[in-house]
């Protein structure tokens, strides 16, 4: 079954400081895709990064960076010198093909996260 | 660059009244989602659409909740009748893809409607 948690709930910096969002999933899958979406307050959610199950790789975008690990199930996101701009809630994504067609997503329960000035 | 348009941004109902939400997913966008996220918690899919047909509608409380595409390219929800419990942001989200097990690219989300059953 499909299963996305992220164990933090929140987590407070000060400005400057590097900070890691753990993600950990489950999957029945070899397919399956992995995203992280950024949740500002006011309240869209935006797409930062995809990544499919045969790509290991890891990958930065300026100060972001994610850790995909297949055997520890994880795919994690930290954003170096964390900024004020960067207070939100971040959420892990999980999609596997579905029977009836399609990907179906499932989202973790968020982290939301402060930085403070 | 283009948007998943929502309206209303904001909408206050009391209980057992009726309420509807409608969503403009990209241009070419074959498939398009709604989403519920209780605050505090991640979205949940509610239903699933694949052009004019509904793919997967498992989580949506079909004695109170519906939803339509009739011409596969906006949506509506409708609660009837709403309950306090429904209150909650209501996400619509579309994506490109038209199920190609291959290739999925995520989703772009409108901004939401904020629900508030009173």
């Amino acid at each position: 079954a499909q299963k996305v948690t992220q164990a933090q709930t929140e987590i407070s910096v000060v400005e400057k400081e590097d900070v890691t969002l753990d993600c950990v999933y489950e999957t029945r899958d070899t397919t399956y895709y992995l995203f992280w979406y950024k949740q500002p307050p006011s309240g869209e959610l935006v797409f930062l990064i995809r990544r499919n199950s045969f790509d290991e790789q890891n990958e930065i975008s300026g100060r972001y960076s994610w850790n995909f690990q297949k055997s520890t199930s994880s795919f994690n996101f930290t954003i170096t010198a964390s900024q004020v701009v960067d207070s939100a809630v971040y959420f892990c994504a999980l999609s596997e093909f579905s029977n009836t067609g399609g990907f179906k997503t499932i989202f973790g329960a968020g982290t939301r996260l402060f930085v403070k000035a | 660059e283009a948007e998943v348009a929502q309206s209303p941004r904001y909408k206050i109902t009391e209980k057992s009244q009726a309420v509807a939400f409608w969503c403009d997913p990209i241009s070419g966008h074959a498939t398009l989602y709604w989403y519920r996220q209780i605050l505090g918690q991640g979205p949940e899919l509610l239903v699933q659409f694949q052009d004019e047909s509904v793919v997967d509608d498992s989580q949506l409380p079909k004695d109170r909740f519906s939803a339509e595409r009739l011409k596969g390219v906006d949506s509506t929800l409708k609660i009837q009748p709403a309950e306090l419990g429904d209150s909650a942001m209501y996400l619509c989200a579309s994506s490109p893809e038209s199920g190609d097990y291959y290739n999925h690219y995520g989703y772009t989300f409108g901004s939401g409607t904020r629900l508030t059953v009173v």
